[in-house]
């Protein structure tokens, strides 16, 4: 299989413990993404990569957010002292660099479920 | 800032009946429109795209028009099959291409 995997994909965990996801774009893809859905709504944007550089962050990811992609391919998203607000699936999605409207794969996501 | 209104959902259809899911949208200039759908226990797949105004997106049956002059990308499918009950998400790429979605729409389709 090529596509994004994205590991675990369940995690639960007590209030105030930090967790660690992981995701492995697809092999050529130079771009990869960071979202959060909550029940009922649409993903939203965390954080973007462009090889292993982090470009660009929303004002959703708070201190308590670390994302990093050491080498430019699998991407690791922390959440330190976790809160039950941070309960939702995150996803990672990886496409190819250039312009225009490239299509974002996505992973199947890891459920947080903070207690 | 940019935004994507769609449709509230849930849809429920029977069979072969028509089918439309309305997105607007809210943007600077004129950038590229997705159809995400969500399958049950399934990851976000690209369903169809437009790059540009008067553009036509199409696949599996649906359809989608992007209209610059009332800045919506309604998704159209003439006739719907059990097997397209999923989520559907309107979304248009940002600055850094990140994905802006729509709150998604859930159809269900009955037999």
């Amino acid at each position: 299989d090529t596509g994004v995997s994205q590991n675990p994909r369940h995690k639960i965990t007590k209030r105030g413990q930090n967790v660690t996801f992981r995701c492995d774009p697809i092999s050529e893809h130079n771009r990869l993404y960071w979202y959060r859905q909550t029940l009922g709504q649409g993903p939203e944007f965390l954080t973007y990569f462009q090889n292993e550089a982090q470009l660009e962050k929303s004002r959703l990811l708070s201190d308590r957010f670390s994302a990093e992609r050491p080498k430019g391919s699998f991407s690791t998203l922390e959440i330190q002292r976790t809160e039950q607000g941070d309960s939702a699936m995150y996803l990672c999605a990886s496409s190819l660099g250039g312009q225009g409207g490239n299509e974002q794969f996505f992973g199947p996501g890891t459920r947080l479920t903070v207690l | 800032g940019n935004s994507v209104t769609q449709m509230e959902g849930p849809v429920t259809l029977s069979e072969e009946a028509f089918l439309t899911i309305n997105c607007t949208y809210t943007a600077t200039g004129y950038p590229s429109l997705f159809w995400y759908v969500q399958y049950p226990g399934e990851g976000l797949q690209l369903l169809l795209k437009a790059t540009k105004a008067d553009d036509k997106g199409s696949n599996k049956g649906f359809e989608a028009t992007y209209r610059k002059e009332t800045t919506s990308f309604h998704l159209e499918k003439g006739s719907v099959q059990v097997s397209d009950s999923a989520v559907y998400f309107c979304a248009f790429p940002g600055s850094a291409r990140q994905l802006t979605f729509g709150s998604g729409t859930q159809l269900t389709v009955l037999p």
